[in-house]
């Protein structure tokens, strides 16, 4: 079955960019009916969706978080990314990739990776 | 964004109980609701999709209701594996938006 697992720093300076890899097995990125998705969840709270990337590579973002992230993929490492920029401490939370799929529910999910923004 | 309202954020019950968790959207989302439960230091795991329908390999005690901008999940009786916090989820529009999450905790 289709697994995930997060990778990157789980430290990041004030200002700088995070940037997350999601490495899938099992299965295909480049597979059709499927997005790729980044979630987040802030210490001790709920979740926020970030932001997904299709098989045809167009992405979505949250508004919020529109104008720092970038979500990509390379489909040869059957890998996507995650590229969050001029971070600070409201960033810090343990990042989840998931997929996409029916009715955009998300499953399977990564096992998540904590990243902190601490200088 | 659409809001969404999750109740209670918490409950206390025993095994064995039935239990219902309600989610009201700000706005109509059609069927596009969903259900999560997250364990302490886990990721969520997909319950229901579609408001109503099953995630392979979840108990047939988990089911899922809705009736216009309201959708309930009930757990029919509870087990012990049952404690955790449950979310809610839009994915009618994006961004797709949680409630704030119920954690069911063993009386």
């Amino acid at each position: 079955q289709v697994q995930l697992q997060e990778s990157g720093p789980g430290l990041v300076k004030p200002s700088q960019t995070l940037s997350l890899t999601c490495t899938v097995s099992g299965g295909s990125i480049s597979s059709g009916g499927y997005y790729w998705s980044w979630i987040r969840q802030h210490p001790g709270k709920g979740l926020e969706w970030i932001g997904y990337i299709s098989n045809t590579g167009s992405t979505y973002y949250s508004p919020s978080l529109k104008s720092r992230i970038s979500i990509s993929a390379d489909m040869s490492k059957n890998q996507f990314s995650l590229k969050l920029s001029s971070v600070t401490a409201a960033d810090t939370a343990v990042y989840y990739c998931a997929r996409s799929f029916n009715w955009n529910a998300a499953h399977p999910w990564g096992q998540g990776t904590l990243v902190t923004v601490s200088s | 964004d659409i809001q969404m309202t999750q109740s209670p954020s918490s409950l206390s019950a025993s095994v064995g109980d039935r239990v219902t968790i309600t989610c009201r959207a700000g706005q109509s989302i059609s069927s596009y609701l969903n259900w999560y439960q997250q364990k302490p230091g886990k990721a969520p795991n997909l319950l229901i999709h579609a408001a109503s329908s099953l995630q392979s390999g979840v108990p047939s005690r988990f089911s899922g209701s809705a009736s216009g901008t309201d959708f309930t999940l009930t757990i029919s009786s509870l087990q012990p594996e049952d404690f955790a916090t449950y979310y809610c989820q839009q994915s009618y529009s994006i961004p797709y938006t949680f409630g704030q999450g119920t954690k069911l905790e063993i009386k």
